[in-house]
């Protein structure tokens, strides 16, 4: 069975704060996982992706995420969040090289002024 | 960055009517995906396609359900007929060859039946 879970359904966090967006998952074979962002009103943009190498990987607008085999997660990060980070935040897995995404419930970051 | 457009934003329409949700996926690209959003819920794989054939579906893509791309022009989704539980957003997605797991989605058409 294939799944996403994120923990926290929402996160509230002040301007300039550090915010850590977690992401859990089970998968079996050889594994794709990428954060998506939604901002409200638009559909799902890409942030950031992993499947092999360094563990740490950076995305777009300061974002960086880790993935870690042996917890089995895929958490995202962010040292200092400005109000426009406001969105939810999607996890998703798949096979490598496969359209079919599975995603986790999202996370709503809320950022305080 | 690359756009998907999807057409309309919102589709009203009555139980038992059809309707065709419409998208525009990226022009390079060659694999399509529908996607389904109930409020408050996570996004669900519906469908994707490829070359003119739908590669895999999922168990929410019910016989109501068709897909299409006719001579390149808009990728479609058709319901025929509607149910109340059919009432969310439709995200279509596209991605390009090299890269299938980076999806570029359109902002979505949402779709109430009454």
């Amino acid at each position: 069975t294939q799944t996403v879970s994120q923990s926290d359904a929402h996160v509230t966090v002040f301007e300039g704060d550090s915010v850590e967006l977690r992401c859990n998952y089970s998968y079996g074979g050889s594994i794709y996982l990428s954060w998506y962002i939604q901002h409200h009103g638009h559909g799902l943009q890409f942030l950031l992706k992993y499947y092999s190498g360094n563990p740490v990987v950076q995305g777009v607008n300061g974002f960086e995420a880790e993935f870690s085999k042996s917890d089995s997660s895929f958490h995202l990060r962010k040292a200092s969040v400005h109000w426009s980070d406001s969105a939810v935040y999607f996890c998703a897995v798949s096979g490598y090289n496969q359209g079919k995404l599975i995603f986790g419930q999202g996370t709503k970051l809320s950022i305080k002024p | 960055g690359p756009k998907v457009l999807q057409i309309p934003s919102h589709q009203i329409i009555d139980m038992g009517q059809m309707v065709t949700l419409n998208c525009d996926p990226v022009s390079n690209h060659l694999y399509f995906y529908w996607y389904k959003q109930i409020l408050g819920q996570q996004m669900e794989f519906l469908v994707n396609f490829y070359n003119g054939k739908v590669m895999e579906k999922s168990k929410l893509f019910k016989d109501q359900f068709s897909v299409e791309r006719p001579d390149g022009s808009y990728f479609t989704l058709k319901i025929q007929p509607t149910a109340l539980e059919d009432s969310a957003v439709y995200f279509c997605a596209s991605s390009p060859t090299g890269e299938r797991n980076t999806l570029y989605f359109g902002a979505g058409t949402r779709l109430s039946v009454l």
